[in-house]
């Protein structure tokens, strides 16, 4: 069975550093195709992508935020971490990670999708 | 960045209902785009991807279509579990990644 559990602190202040961690279960990010994925959930809004780290230690980060984000692995522990730095109140949000594997679709290639979720960790910035 | 809209924002619909959403990406995507359903306080479920094929385990009520800008999610028989919001999502600038702004399904 495949599951993610984000955790972290519940209240920051502005300007404080944010660091979350996805601990996962019941899948291997070394394996091929395989990445884990930090999205974040304002109260009422859309979902916001942040983040992807993948088995071969690659990273990117969302065009918005990219100055602010890290995401690292720690494969042994089974853990992907995510800071977000000069935390301002807007970033108050539900932060959820997912694994992200690579699907093979017939006749098309392989897509990438989030397919299992974390319960999210809710985050409220406030002084 | 390739951007997302969807419409409607919301949508009232009964139970048994046909109900359809559409996204729609700011370019051309090919058929790599996802929908998900996300009920209050929980986390999203994915429903579809690559445009139509339906995940293991989602209700063939649920299909998808479409591609290039243009993608559909229709609900063929409305049930009471499927009054949730939707997201669509590109996957074609994968590693970069974009959700459009959901759709709400609730009860008329």
């Amino acid at each position: 069975q495949v599951t993610l559990r984000e955790s972290g602190p519940a209240l920051v202040k502005p300007t404080q550093t944010l660091t979350l961690t996805c601990t996962f279960s019941g899948f291997s990010l070394s394996t091929s195709g395989m990445c884990v994925s930090w999205i974040r959930q304002p109260p009422g809004k859309a979902l916001e992508w942040l983040a992807l780290i993948d088995w071969d230690d690659d990273k990117y980060y969302s065009t918005s935020l990219k100055t602010r984000l890290t995401i690292s692995k720690d494969t042994s522990k089974n853990q992907v971490v995510l800071t977000m730095t000069n935390m301002d109140p807007v970033d108050t949000a539900t932060y959820y990670c997912a694994r992200i594997p690579r699907i093979a679709v017939a006749g098309e290639g392989a897509t990438y999708a989030f397919d299992i979720w974390g319960q999210g960790t809710m985050v409220t910035v406030s002084s | 960045d390739i951007q997302m809209t969807q419409s409607p924002s919301s949508v009232s619909a009964s139970v048994g209902d046909r109900v359809t959403i559409t996204c729609r990406a700011s370019q051309g995507i090919s058929s790599w785009l996802a929908w998900y359903q996300q009920k209050p306080g929980k986390a999203p479920k994915l429903l579809i991807y690559a445009a139509s094929s339906l995940q293991s385990g989602v209700p063939s009520r649920f299909s998808g279509s479409g591609s290039g800008t243009d993608f559909t999610l229709t609900i063929s028989s409305l049930q009471p579990e499927d009054f949730a919001t939707y997201y669509c999502q590109q996957a074609n600038s994968f590693p970069l990644l974009t959700f459009g702004p959901g759709t709400k399904v609730d009860i008329k």
